[in-house]
């Protein structure tokens, strides 16, 4: 089953305030990817992190991966009306065994 | 145009009816799967595929069928549906598993 929780599951924000989901395991992590799906859409893929304190970022997004590869986040700076939608992390504890988090729930407020 | 497509994106039919969701890519991905998408509960693996003729059971395969005759396709079949199917399926594609997926756009099923 999965081990993984996704915090928070809604996140009310005003326009230029910062925001950060989180997927913490409780078993070590193969790796994880973030996928954001918008109002109505389909996931979309953001990124993937594979390595130990793996740090990566997209203009304002930015993705760590904890030393243990037990938990990641995603944090965005000044957050704007179209970083609304939902968050998911998709992760992997071994070679067949791959799952979404439930998600975090993005709403910004102009 | 790199994509993944679902037909139909949006269907309503009664309990028993067969149905089938036909998905499609023309990225030439050997791995594809079927998800279903339910408040408070995420995304939700039914079935994959890592290639032609191969096919495996995800997370919640009950009550669904599938298969990989071609690379390009890959059907979900729904032989009984039943009220506790309704939601919002997706089909999702990409070169290996734990990598990057391409999703389509959805498919809304109600069954009444």
């Amino acid at each position: 089953g999965q081990q993984v929780m996704q915090i928070p599951q809604y996140q009310h924000v005003q326009e230029g305030e910062d925001f950060t989901t989180y997927c913490n395991s409780s078993t070590t992590l193969s790796n994880i990817q973030w996928y954001k799906q918008r109002p109505g859409g389909h996931p979309v893929f953001l990124i993937q992190l594979v390595k130990s304190g793996e740090v990566k970022k997209q203009k304002r997004l930015t993705f760590q991966f904890g030393e243990a590869k037990k938990n990641s986040s995603l944090h965005i700076t000044a957050t704007q009306t179209t970083d609304v939608g939902t968050y998911f992390c998709e992760y992997q504890t071994g070679a067949n065994n791959l799952f979404f988090g439930t998600g975090t729930r993005l709403t910004v407020i102009p | 145009e790199a994509q993944v497509t679902q037909n139909p994106r949006y269907l309503i039919t009664v309990t028993g009816k067969k149905l089938t969701v036909t998905c499609s890519q023309n990225m030439n991905h050997e791995y594809m799967s079927w998800y279903r998408q339910d408040p408070g509960l995420g995304l939700r693996q039914i079935y994959y595929s890592m290639n032609v003729e191969v096919t495996d059971k995800g997370d919640v395969p009950e009550g669904y069928k599938v298969s990989r005759k071609e690379k390009r396709n890959f059907p979900l079949i729904l032989e009984s549906p039943s009220p506790n199917q309704t939601s919002l399926y997706f089909c999702a594609s990409s070169w290996g598993r734990g990598i990057e997926q391409y999703f389509g756009p959805g498919t809304r099923l109600t069954v009444t």
